[in-house]
């Protein structure tokens, strides 16, 4: 069966500080994968995807993720954080079927 | 220019109550999912549509119904709503593109539901 795994529950960071957040997904075919954002309150919004090509994809807000094929792995990664970051992160996959799922979700706080 | 636009926005229900979720896109998707989102569980989908007219379950169907009468529609009903199912639910849809199946989802606000 298809699913998706973030092993971090919650991460703290301090402002300017480098970030990676972890997903691993399993799927038999080639997997489109997503990262998404929610702000408190809000839906979710596209940060980045990837289907094929490179495997280093680069989305909004200077978000970028790396797709390691080997280790079933879309690691979402920032350089240097900001305060407005702080938010809920969702990995997902979607199946040749084309249900989207998620993964439970990393909760990042950023420390001024 | 709505995008997706739940209705309503919060719902106190008492046990054994019934209820629908009204989701409207206005971007001409195809594809159009019910989620239902707690703590710790992230996004769970519920039920999910391929086109008008046709539905199908996803991973916590149980409880649910679904229908999609019109394309821009994508209604979620409780016929008799539990405790367990309080929860915030979201709406999502996509494009279909045969020319890029990685179309990504657009959400809505969400309705947060509690059931008492």
């Amino acid at each position: 069966a298809q699913s998706v795994t973030q092993p971090d529950i919650h991460i703290t960071v301090s402002e300017g500080a480098s970030l990676e957040l972890r997903c691993n997904y399993s799927y038999g075919a080639t997997p489109y994968l997503f990262w998404y954002v929610q702000s408190p309150g809000q839906g979710l919004q596209l940060l980045l995807k990837y289907f094929s090509g490179d495997t280093l994809v680069q989305g909004i807000k200077g978000f970028e993720a790396e797709f390691k094929r080997s280790q079933s792995s879309f690691n979402l990664r920032k350089p240097s954080v900001h305060w407005s970051d702080a938010a809920e992160y969702f990995c997902a996959v979607k199946t040749s079927y084309d249900k989207v799922i998620f993964g439970p979700g990393t909760s990042l706080s950023v420390i001024p | 220019n709505a995008g997706v636009t739940q209705t309503p926005k919060f719902r106190v229900l008492k046990t054994g109550q019934s209820m629908t979720l009204l989701c409207a896109q206005d971007m001409n998707h195809e594809y159009m999912y019910w989620y239902r989102q707690d703590p710790g569980m992230g996004l769970r989908l519920i039920h999910y549509s391929v086109g008008e007219g046709t539905t199908a379950k996803g991973e916590v169907p149980d409880g649910y119904n679904v229908s999609r009468l019109k394309k821009q529609n994508f209604l979620l009903g409780l016929e008799s709503a539990a405790p367990s199912q309080t929860s915030v639910y979201f709406c999502a849809s996509r494009k279909l593109l045969i020319r890029d199946r990685n179309t990504e989802a657009f959400f809505g606000q969400g309705t947060r539901l509690t059931v008492v």
